[in-house]
């Protein structure tokens, strides 16, 4: 399978728990970016990489949010602290840096409880 | 002025009808409106996508109508079939699709027998 991929599937955690998502893009997919999807909403954009600089962070992303890349392949997006509002579903796509379409990973969905 | 207006919020159609779902954006330096479809549980996938120096594009059953002037789009399902019902979401973005996506609030679409 040569799609965006994300790991853990799912993830339940306990309110104050730190969390760390995985996603490995289409290969030589320079840009990989993370978004975040609640219920019956659109995805929110959190952040982007193009190769392993990070180019622009949503003011949503708060500061118990981090994002590496630093291989320029891979990422992980970790939650510290979580609460009950960060319970979502979180979103990897990849592209690559001369063309438009981004392809979305199938999801890591969090629960907070 | 990064919002993305979507309508209507749910669509019961026909099997064999047309669905037609309708977009409207307020950023003028958006220049690339991509369509994705989302089933429960899964990412969403890109469907088609359009620059704003056509005003139609067509791929198979499925139909992007771009207003420049008016700020809108809309995505036309044509034949409608039940394998279609899923939640559509259109999306905006600057940079010809290279930087983040602006999703609108999507559309949950049911194709009936």
């Amino acid at each position: 399978d040569t799609g965006v991929s994300q790991n853990p599937r799912h993830k339940i955690t306990k309110r104050g728990q730190n969390v760390t998502f995985r996603c490995d893009p289409i290969s030589e997919h320079n840009r990989l970016y993370w978004y975040r999807q609640t219920l019956g909403q659109g995805p929110e954009f959190l952040t982007y990489f193009q190769n392993e600089a990070q180019l622009e962070k949503s003011r949503l992303l708060s500061d118990r949010f981090s994002a590496e890349r630093p291989k320029g392949s891979f990422s992980t997006l970790e939650i510290q602290r979580t609460e009950q509002g960060d319970s979502a579903m979180y979103l990897c796509a990849s592209s690559l840096d001369t063309a438009s379409e981004q392809y979305f990973g199938p999801g890591t969905r969090l629960t907070v409880t | 002025q990064q919002q993305v207006k979507q309508s209507p919020q749910s669509l019961i159609v026909q099997k064999g009808g047309i669905s037609i779902i309708n977009c409207a954006y307020e950023n003028t330096a958006f220049d690339y409106f991509p369509w994705y479809q989302q089933f429960p549980g899964k990412g969403p996938a890109l469907l088609i996508a359009i620059r704003p120096d056509v005003s139609e594009k067509k791929e198979g059953r499925f139909t992007i109508s771009f207003n420049k002037s008016a700020k809108q789009f809309s995505l036309h399902i044509m034949d409608s079939q039940p394998g279609d019902s899923a939640t559509y979401f259109c999306a905006s973005s600057r940079g010809a699709g290279n930087e983040k996506l602006t999703f609108g609030t999507g559309t949950r679409l049911t194709i009936i027998p």
